[in-house]
Order: structure tokens, then sequence, then C-alpha cells
């Protein structure tokens, strides 16, 4: 089985200013990780994902996430977030190599940024 | 290409009552799986269809049932509805069961009332 912890639930934020929203996961297989983006009223939106490879990640809209497998934790990142940016943030994992897992994702909490002018 | 629709987008119905939802996934892709959101419980998973045939169901009761048709497109019954049961209901596509990527819906606001 998978978790996981978003550890924080809202973080404010200025406009143009960095933005870290935390992720850890716990989970006995290797597994994918993805962040996703819902805006009020919408479905999720995928940001990015890590299959395998370099554990720097690049996505849509200028953000990026890296993934530390000692510490399993995939924290996304973005240099200067704009008041566009205001959504929830939901980290997610599909275990890996387990026939019944399918495409089942497990989320995280959901963080809700707010970018204030 | 269309993305994945989900109809209707809001539904109101009484406790008791019964409701179907509808999801048709991205043309080709023959995975669906359906979500609950809730602000108490977050985004749970309810269960995945691949090629007709339920391949993984999360940790809801037998009143959450769902099937798959030929053409790929999914529904999801909630029987005996119940307050707790407003949510928003998600629906991802996914092009085979072991995807890299999955595609969500807008979504059916659902409310119990």
């Amino acid at each position: 089985a998978q978790s996981v912890t978003q550890l924080d639930s809202q973080v404010p934020v200025f406009e143009e200013a960095p933005v870290e929203l935390r992720c850890n996961y716990s989970s006995s297989v290797s597994v994918y990780l993805f962040w996703y983006v819902q805006y009020p009223n919408q479905g999720l939106q995928l940001l990015l994902k890590y299959l395998s490879g370099s554990t720097l990640v690049k996505g849509i809209n200028g953000f990026e996430a890296e993934f530390n497998k000692s510490q399993t934790s995939f924290h996304l990142r973005k240099p200067s977030v704009h008041i566009s940016d205001t959504a929830e943030y939901f980290c997610a994992v599909r275990g890996l190599m387990i026939k019944a897992a399918g495409n089942k994702l497990t989320f995280g909490g959901g963080t809700r940024v707010l970018v204030k002018p | 290409k269309a993305g994945v629709t989900q109809t209707p987008r809001y539904l109101i119905k009484t406790r008791g009552q019964q409701v179907t939802l509808s999801c048709s996934p991205i043309s080709g892709h023959r995975s669906v799986s359906w979500y609950q959101q809730t602000p108490g419980q977050g985004l749970q998973f309810l269960f995945e269809y691949f090629s007709e045939t339920q391949r993984n169901k999360g940790n809801f009761p037998g009143r959450f049932s769902g099937r798959q048709f030929s053409n790929s497109r999914s529904e999801m019954n909630v029987s005996t509805l119940e307050l707790g049961d407003s949510a928003l209901y998600l629906c991802a596509s996914s092009r085979d069961t072991g995807g890299t990527e999955a595609f969500f819906g807008q979504g059916t606001r659902l409310t119990v009332v």
C-alpha cells in the first residue's frame, strides 16, 4: 500500500516570490510520482510526473519537482508565482509492478496556494 | 482531441434515491478510473475499469458500483444515497491499465439533500 503526506495544507505567497510545496510518500514498492493542480470547480490537471531517470523533473507553467528516493520526497517548486497560480495542488503516487494496482492513484491531502498581489 | 467528458456537471438528489454518473474517456483510452473528492476525506479511489472489466476497487460500500461499455464509456451508480455521498466525483482516463498518465474530467458535483 502507498500513502502520501503533503506537509502544508495552505501556503500563502506573494506574487513573483518563489514557492515550494512539500510531498512525502510511503510505499513498499517503487512508484511513479505526480503533481496535479486543481482550479476552483475544475478537475485535475497534470503538472508533471516522475517515472524514471533524472530526478529533476520540469513541468508546465514553470513548475519543477525533485525526486529524492532516500528521503521519499517529491517537492514541487516554482521560482516566481503569478496570481493565476492560486489553486490547490495534489501530490500522487502509483505503485509499479503491482498487477492489481492498475492505474490507481493515491493522493495527498492537497495544498492550497494563495498568491497575494 | 476531445478530453474526458463527465455528465452531468451538477446534480441534486434526495437521500434514499439512486444516481448514475457518466464518463466518456479520451478516444483510444481503454481505462477509466473513478474518484470521490470531499473536504474531509480528500481524493479517494473508487474503482477502475479496463476493457469492460473492473480491475481494482477502493474501500467503498457496495452501494457504489460501476460498469464500462464496449466503447470504453463508463458509468458509476450510487444507490440509497446518503448525505455523506455529497462530493465531487472525478473520472480519469488512461490509455491502458499500465498507463503513465491519467487525464481527468471536470467532475460531477453531487449534492444529496
